[in-house]
């Protein structure tokens, strides 16, 4: 079992819809949690970062942290064809041998048509 | 803030030669970067954790001698791969640590073909 799983999707919208976006984790120590968009052919770029259980909102983004059951997810409201992308979720321990490093998602291909 | 910049963008050498990589944290001191690559329709895949003035640590199954990384600076590391061959084609980003936090920032990435 892989530490961090996404549904690939793809997933395919309208333009104006509510996105829900989910990763599920089984590394109980993992506490800080983010959310990254990839464009086609670029680097990721980062979303939204949160720490430990929880709601942040930021826009037209909400990211929620469920820590009691691993689980996490990115909310886009009035979704945009700009929206139109990959999002990956990452999430690190924050401490030990592996201060630094992420752990990803595969990634879900989001698709917002006009 | 936080920027991150990658040269070059894209590049395409011959099978044998020896392509660099540069990531440059624009706004702000990075003790440590990471490099990863990324195929196809797939996540990222770390490949190495470069802290500035000392030796990367690679992920297991990455070879350091063909995958050279260099940390000379707070603002700048590299990534030379040596020897290129086809399959190591792939699209190499690298992303920078800001300060004491996770949060990493990721450079625009580089497209390698090797002919």
């Amino acid at each position: 079992q892989k530490e961090v799983e996404q549904d690939p999707g793809p997933l395919s919208v309208p333009e104006g819809a509510i996105v829900s976006l989910n990763c599920t984790y089984s590394n109980s120590a993992f506490q800080y949690f983010m959310w990254y968009r990839q464009y086609s052919r670029k680097g990721p770029e980062l979303l939204m970062y949160t720490y430990s259980s929880g709601n942040k909102e930021d826009g037209r983004f909400t990211a929620q942290v469920d820590k009691s059951s691993k689980y996490i997810s990115l909310f886009i409201r009035d979704s945009q064809p700009s929206d139109s992308a990959t999002y990956l979720c990452a999430m690190s321990t924050g401490r030990g041998s592996t201060l630094g490093r992420l752990y990803f998602g595969r990634g879900t291909q989001l698709t917002v048509w006009p | 803030g936080a920027v991150v910049s990658q040269h070059p963008s894209r590049v395409i050498c011959k099978s044998g030669t020896s392509v660099k990589i540069e990531c440059r944290s624009l706004d702000f001191q990075a003790t440590t970067m990471f490099w990863y690559r990324q195929f196809p329709k797939q996540s990222l895949m770390l490949m190495a954790t470069s802290n500035e003035g000392s030796k990367a640590t690679y992920e297991q199954g990455v070879e350091k001698d063909k995958f050279l990384i260099n940390h000379a600076s707070l603002t700048l590391s590299t990534l030379t791969v040596t020897s290129a061959h086809p399959e190591d084609s792939s699209f190499y980003i690298c992303s920078a640590r800001q300060g004491s936090t996770d949060t990493q920032y990721f450079g625009p990435g580089t497209r390698l073909t090797v002919l």
